[in-house]
């Protein structure tokens, strides 16, 4: 155990849908990032946060956004979902500082239908 | 851009059958690399950090070593247990950031 949770485990919905997912970090740990899993890519990295500021964007596309909370949580919401859309989606969180170990969250399957 | 290449993408070995690992990056200036190992449907879990070539660093069969251009995880007398995907990454310093660039992995099987 990681120690990093997310929810849900599964979700299934509908194209052109919104759907939210939320990680809780590491205690301790102030960085948190998103990561996307798909069968052809591998692990994609898409957003990072840091402390409540968004610090590095990667292949992040503009239907998706997220946020970090004053309680370090973190949420990624998805919109307008298309079938392509359907992924493993990770958290990983990091102390921070020049502490450079991610460790990664069980993970959100989702399949949009 | 930072790339990360590894092979096999796959690997069937018997129960006690050492073999390698391959993963070869291209990055402009490592910080680390790092190797994880992920069973299906589950988050990756952190095995190793290296920093500079010529490093090792062992865990129970599992032993990674680093040169400039690429890394090998080699896998001694397996077993079952380690079927897995293993996957490599490298982290270059950028703006603080400690994003990570994965391959695609190693899928291990090993037969009892």
């Amino acid at each position: 155990d990681s120690g990093v949770t997310q929810t849900p485990k599964h979700l299934i919905t509908a194209t052109g849908q919104r759907v939210t997912l939320r990680c809780s970090p590491r205690s301790g740990d102030l960085s948190v990032y998103w990561y996307q899993q798909s069968l052809d890519q591998g692990l994609q990295f898409l957003i990072q946060y840091y402390n409540g500021e968004e610090r590095a964007k990667g292949n992040i596309l503009e239907r998706f956004s997220a946020q970090q909370f004053p309680d370090l949580h973190s949420e990624l919401n998805l919109s307008s979902l298309e079938l392509g859309d359907s992924a493993l989606y990770f958290c990983a969180s990091r102390r921070g500082g020049t502490t450079d170990t991610q460790y990664f969250g069980p993970g959100t399957r989702l399949t949009v239908l | 851009e930072d790339q990360v290449t590894q092979s096999p993408e796959a690997l069937r070995l018997q129960e006690g059958e050492s073999s390698s690992l391959n993963c070869s990056y291209t990055v402009s200036g490592l910080r680390g690399l790092f190797w994880y190992r992920q069973d299906p449907g589950k988050g990756p879990e952190f095995l190793f950090t290296l920093y500079s070539a010529g490093e090792e660093k062992e865990k129970e069969r599992l032993k990674a070593t680093l040169t400039k251009k690429e890394s090998f995880l080699h896998i001694t007398a397996p077993k079952p247990e380690d079927s897995a995907t293993y996957l490599c990454a490298v982290q270059a310093p950028g703006a603080g950031s400690y994003q990570l660039t994965f391959g695609k992995g190693t899928k291990l099987s090993v037969i009892p």
